[in-house]
């Protein structure tokens, strides 16, 4: 399996600008993650699904931002529109189950910045 | 709520020696996971090393070993024989045994390691 594969890797825009993230998690992994990491706040959880679904999205900082899983293969993190301090690394991370013995296995992140 | 300290922002260590990561934690909880991530310049968070309060045996895996110290609530990580390859942030987790909070991950902020060679 070549893993959770994220893009872009690099993403630089303009403020007030639509940002999409994308994210394919591991076959057979029935739950995605995604995570935002900053200097300031380290890492921090958005949203995560379970088979598709959103089950807690109150990571999520505002109504600017808005995840989808159309189907167990991909997902998207969207920002719009986007602002100077959404400039951050966002990965998405995919497991088995929600079991701590399970861990989570991360992409290589997107380094956002937003000019 | 459950905090997970890494007192160290910064440590370096030559090469083929021996390094010790800090992180102490805090919670109510009798049960619970920590972990140990590598975050390589790649950025890909990678799993290092896991322990389960509930065992008192600490966990190694090939060069990396913990020192699980539950009543002071310290997690250490040491790496022995370092290599160029183990330069990267190195970031401390907890994640609760109740089933009810197996979603929260609390990472703490992260130690930069270098290397030298």
């Amino acid at each position: 399996d070549a893993g959770v594969i994220q893009s872009p890797r690099h993403e630089v825009t303009e403020m007030g600008q639509e940002v999409t993230l994308r994210c394919k998690p591991i076959s057979g992994h029935d739950y995605l993650f995604w995570y935002r990491q900053t200097m300031m706040r380290g890492l921090e959880l958005l949203i995560y699904f379970n088979n598709n679904v959103p089950i807690d999205d109150s990571g999520m900082p505002e109504d600017r931002f808005s995840a989808k899983m159309p189907n167990a293969s991909f997902s998207t993190l969207k920002i719009q529109p986007s602002e100077p301090r959404d400039s951050a690394v966002y990965f998405c991370a995919s497991s088995p189950g929600l079991n701590p013995n399970y861990g989570y296995t991360f992409g290589s992140g997107t380094r956002l910045t937003v000019v | 709520a459950q905090t997970v300290t890494q007192s160290q922002p910064e440590m370096s260590v030559q090469e083929a020696e021996t390094v010790t990561l800090s992180c102490t934690y805090d919670t109510s909880e009798s049960d619970y996971y920590l972990f140990w991530y590598k975050q390589p310049p790649s950025r890909q968070m990678i799993l290092v090393i896991r322990q389960e309060a509930y065992k008192q045996q600490n966990a190694t895996e090939n060069r990396f070993s913990v020192n699980f110290q539950k009543a002071a609530k310290s997690f250490s990580l040491k790496i022995s024989d370092s290599q160029l390859g183990d330069a990267a942030m190195y970031f401390c987790a907890y994640r609760s045994a109740n089933q009810t909070s197996y979603d929260k991950v609390i990472f703490g902020p992260g130690t930069s390691l270098s290397v030298i060679p």
